[in-house]
């Protein structure tokens, strides 16, 4: 098994642009999370898909922070436009439900360093 | 926000010493799992606990959750090179999502 895997491993980009993390969860797990890492605040939940549909996305920044999963495969966290706060390392994590509510092991992707200039 | 405070922050060893690291809650948990970060590296799961005075061995580490199910401990024994990293405890706040602590940083003196 591959694990989970992320693209781009790091990016480096100007304030204002447009910037998309992506996500491939292992397969046949059927819930993802997007977290934010930093020295500063943490580990923190950002966005929550459960069978592809968002489930919880509290912990979302503000409307410059947008997240899809289009099939179960597949998932892209947007920022647009981004700002120098948002340099951070961007994990995301899947994991297969079992039924019985935070018992479910995460596992993590080897995370996005952005770095917004 | 967190819902379980981990101390200490950090956490300096001679190479061969023990050491404890402890995760509280003000509230009673369902269950504990903990993760270990190694420098420029991602969480990956170590142990979870559920049962009430559980206790778990893997290898040096031990792993305890309180009677009153508030608090997890970790204990390592014979601190090596690579026990190096930042191990967080994690809590389930009633549904699929978890909440990490902040995470105990581990360097090793050789």
């Amino acid at each position: 098994d591959a694990g989970v895997i992320q693209s781009p491993r790091h990016e480096v980009t100007e304030m204002g642009q447009e910037v998309t993390l992506r996500c491939k969860p292992i397969s046949g797990h059927n819930s993802l999370f997007w977290y934010r890492q930093t020295m500063m605040r943490g580990l923190e939940l950002l966005i929550y898909f459960n069978n592809n549909v968002p489930i919880d996305d509290s912990g979302m920044p503000e409307d410059r922070f947008s997240a899809k999963m289009p099939n179960a495969s597949f998932s892209t966290l947007k920022i647009q436009p981004s700002e120098p706060r948002d340099s951070a390392v961007y994990f995301c994590a899947s994991s297969r439900t079992s039924g019985r509510k935070g018992t479910d092991t995460q596992y993590f992707g080897p995370g996005t360093r952005l770095t917004v200039l | 926000g967190q819902q379980v405070m981990q101390i200490p922050q950090y956490q300096h060893v001679q190479e061969g010493e023990d050491f404890t690291t402890y995760c509280n809650s003000s509230t009673t948990l369902s269950n504990i799992q903990w993760y270990k970060q190694r420098p420029g590296g991602h969480p990956v799961f170590l142990i979870q606990l559920v049962k009430s005075g559980e206790v778990k061995k893997q290898k040096r580490l031990t792993f305890q959750f309180g009677e009153a199910k508030k608090n997890s401990s970790l204990h390592i024994t014979a601190t090596q090179t690579t026990d190096v990293g930042t191990y967080f405890c994690a809590v389930s706040r009633g549904d699929y999502k978890l909440s990490f602590g902040a995470g105990t940083t581990v360097t090793v003196r050789a």
